[in-house]
């Protein structure tokens, strides 16, 4: 079972400055991985795929890199509806299909 | 416009019986790969289980290994979860959530594209 790890657990920002959050696979994963984000109360929201591509939608403050085990989602200029806690998940070998245990971002 | 509407849910005792479904519109659902993905309180995401579009294919989380067996009605766009010997760790809400038609660069789209709003499972005495 591939193992994700995400860091940090919890970052708090001020509005309109940047967040990196950061997420590592325990082995190879390609660039097979997502990301989520989960507003309080609601459900998971695809962000981003294939490590790097945004899903329909989402905007463009939101950008992806990384393949292999090391992967970041940075949102530029945060927004008061960007809190949320995001989630990786890699897609690379499964099953299981496994998640990271979330980075939780606060704006200030 | 995708919807994903599951239902279900309640209290109930360890060791019982539960069945979860979720209602599909929007979205070719008998040509879709459909997954359970749940989150303990406070917890992360934890996927469960998946069929594939005939359920020929079926994968499951060890946890729930011989527990919990996934089903879907593509005749009423309509996938289930059937949990027996419920525990106190399977409480959860429990999504419904599929494999989209978008594909990535490598050609894969194993990823959740849309989303059920989730229903409570509580698993206490």
């Amino acid at each position: 079972e591939i193992v994700m790890t995400q860091s940090p657990a919890t970052l708090s920002v001020s509005p309109g400055a940047r967040a990196t959050l950061s997420c590592r696979a325990s082995h190879y994963v390609s660039r097979n991985l997502a990301w989520y984000q989960q507003r309080p109360g609601q459900a998971p929201r695809l962000l981003i795929y294939g490590a790097t591509t945004r899903a329909t939608g989402v905007p463009d403050r939101f950008s992806a890199s990384g393949s292999g085990t090391d992967f970041a989602l940075t949102i530029s200029s945060l927004q008061s509806e960007d809190s949320a806690i995001y989630y990786c998940q890699q897609y690379h070998d499964w099953p299981p299909l496994t998640f990271g245990g979330g980075t939780k971002v606060d704006i200030k | 416009q995708v919807r994903l509407v599951e239902s279900g849910g309640g209290v109930i005792q360890p060791g019982r019986s539960l069945r979860l479904s979720c209602v599909a519109s929007g979205f070719s659902f008998g040509t879709s790969v459909m997954h359970w993905v749940r989150q303990a309180p406070g917890k992360g995401l934890e996927w469960v289980a998946a069929t594939s579009y005939d359920e020929t294919t079926k994968h499951y989380v060890d946890s729930v290994k011989g527990r919990f067996t996934i089903s879907r009605d593509n005749s009423k766009n309509t996938l289930f979860l059937q949990m027996n010997s419920l525990r106190a760790a399977d409480t959860a809400v429990y999504f419904c959530t599929r494999f989209g038609p978008k594909f990535d660069d490598l050609g894969h789209n194993y990823f959740f594209d849309q989303w059920g709003q989730g229903t409570l499972v509580v698993v206490s005495s």
